[in-house]
């Protein structure tokens, strides 16, 4: 079974630029989230999508992050304009059915906003 | 808001030795309580959840919801445990990951 794919792998960017993230979950899994982990911190959930519909974005910086899903198959996580603090790495990760399931996570994607 | 603390950010203990990795937990309902592993270059994945009340890779993980807890137990580690091991609290929409604990097992 082909895993949750993510790109790019890295990307460097000067603050107040845009940047934009690409996930593929594995397929027929019908819930997708996207996960900010910080240097020296643990994963934080930005926004969780069961199919194309969003389940919970509450942790999500609304003013420059946005998020879509459409067809309910893979998503893109947009920044704009990025911050010095965006600095992270964007986890995706994706589960069968919503809720007490196992998260099968993606490689991720390493941010530098220089 | 819940919470999960993981008190240890870094766990040094020789191979052979005993392993506790702390999580405690802050929620009033009923919990679901996950751990998940980070090898080095690889990708986080599920080690065990409470519910399976399983034993994987020697490791054990016992709820307990009187002192709020979940911590991680292996009896005798192996140089192939180490690794960043996070707590993660699934409450429906509301996933909350700890900060994580490295573990490093020495020869």
């Amino acid at each position: 079974e082909a895993g949750v794919a993510q790109s790019p792998r890295y990307k460097i960017i000067e603050k107040r630029q845009s940047v934009a993230f690409w996930c593929n979950p594995i397929s027929g899994h019908a819930t997708l989230y996207w996960y900010q982990q910080i240097l020296g911190q643990g994963p934080k959930l930005l926004i969780q999508f069961q199919n194309n519909g969003v389940v919970d974005d509450s942790q999500l910086p609304k003013d420059r992050f946005s998020a879509e899903r459409l067809k309910g198959v893979d998503s893109t996580l947009k920044i704009q304009p990025a911050k010095l603090e965006d600095s992270a790495v964007y986890l995706c990760a994706s589960s069968p059915i919503i809720s007490y399931n196992e998260q099968f996570f993606g490689p991720g994607t390493r941010l530098t906003v220089l | 808001a819940q919470r999960v603390t993981q008190p240890e950010k870094l766990l040094s203990v020789f191979k052979g030795a005993p392993v506790e990795l702390k999580c405690n937990y802050s929620y009033s309902g009923s919990p679901e309580l996950f751990w998940y592993v980070q090898y080095s270059r690889q990708r986080l994945q599920l080690l065990l959840r409470h519910i399976s009340r399983e034993s994987i890779k020697g490791f054990t993980a016992d709820l307990n919801k009187g002192e709020t807890s979940f911590h991680l137990k292996k009896p005798f580690a192996q140089e192939e445990d180490s690794a960043m091991y996070y707590c993660e609290h699934n409450a429906g929409n509301m996933l909350t990951f700890g900060g994580g604990t490295r573990l490093m097992v020495k020869p």
